[in-house]
């Protein structure tokens, strides 16, 4: 079982509020990672992290933003949420080094923007 | 580049039979290779991952995968399928800087 934990599952929020979607791995990975889910559709990764203060932009354009200040937790803010930003968050952590290494995933955060 | 292809958006088996689950890749250098799962609500699980230890990897639940590289494919497959199967696939190849690159997933449906 994965140790790596998001937090809220579901969260319904009007329209220009600002949130944050934890993400806490209990694992000592180096790596985190944040992927985008419509229904149906592929995982698009939209922000990285190597490690303590160290954050990338994915593949996919994010109006969000992340940051690493403990090893342990990676948050995910949107300053300004739109209904556009309705999606399902995914986190993920792998061990740092090894294209053979997997990556471990939470259980997700559904987010619908009203 | 890196990319992965999987071949069917679909597919639908009766439980007991067998299930073929399709996965083509691109990459320029040897590839790291995963299958994951996804059951409604839930995070991704993986399933097995190709560590070019061996071409046939089992994973669990009965799963197994090849990789083959002249065909560049890495197929799941299960010789016999359970309601509990019932989820979406994903095919995964490691990227460069160690980026995972997801495919589009599969829905497998299983029929009583």
């Amino acid at each position: 079982e994965a140790d790596i934990y998001q937090t809220p599952r579901y969260l319904v929020i009007g329209t220009g509020k600002k949130i944050t979607l934890e993400c806490s791995q209990t694992m000592g990975h180096d790596k985190m990672y944040w992927y985008q889910q419509d229904p149906g559709m592929e995982l698009h990764l939209i922000h990285y992290s190597y490690g303590v203060n160290s954050t990338e932009k994915g593949d996919l354009s994010s109006e969000s933003t992340v940051s690493r200040i403990r090893t342990e937790h990676f948050p995910l803010t949107l300053e300004s949420a739109r209904p556009s930003h309705t999606s399902q968050y995914l986190c993920a952590s792998s061990e740092r080094w090894g294209l053979n290494t997997e990556a471990f995933f939470g259980q997700g955060t559904r987010l619908t923007v009203v | 580049a890196q990319s992965v292809t999987q071949l069917d958006s679909h597919v639908s088996v009766s439980e007991g039979t067998p299930v073929l689950l399709r996965c083509n890749y691109s990459s320029s250098y040897s590839p790291s290779l995963f299958w994951y799962v996804q059951h409604p609500n839930k995070g991704l699980q993986l399933l097995l991952k190709y560590t070019s230890a061996a071409t046939l990897v089992k994973g669990i639940n009965g799963f197994e995968a090849e990789f083959k590289k002249s065909e560049t494919s890495f197929h799941l497959t299960k010789p016999s399928a359970h309601m509990s199967d019932a989820a979406e696939y994903f095919c995964v190849v490691g990227g460069a800087t160690n980026k995972l690159i997801f495919g589009t997933g599969t829905l497998l449906a299983v029929q009583p």
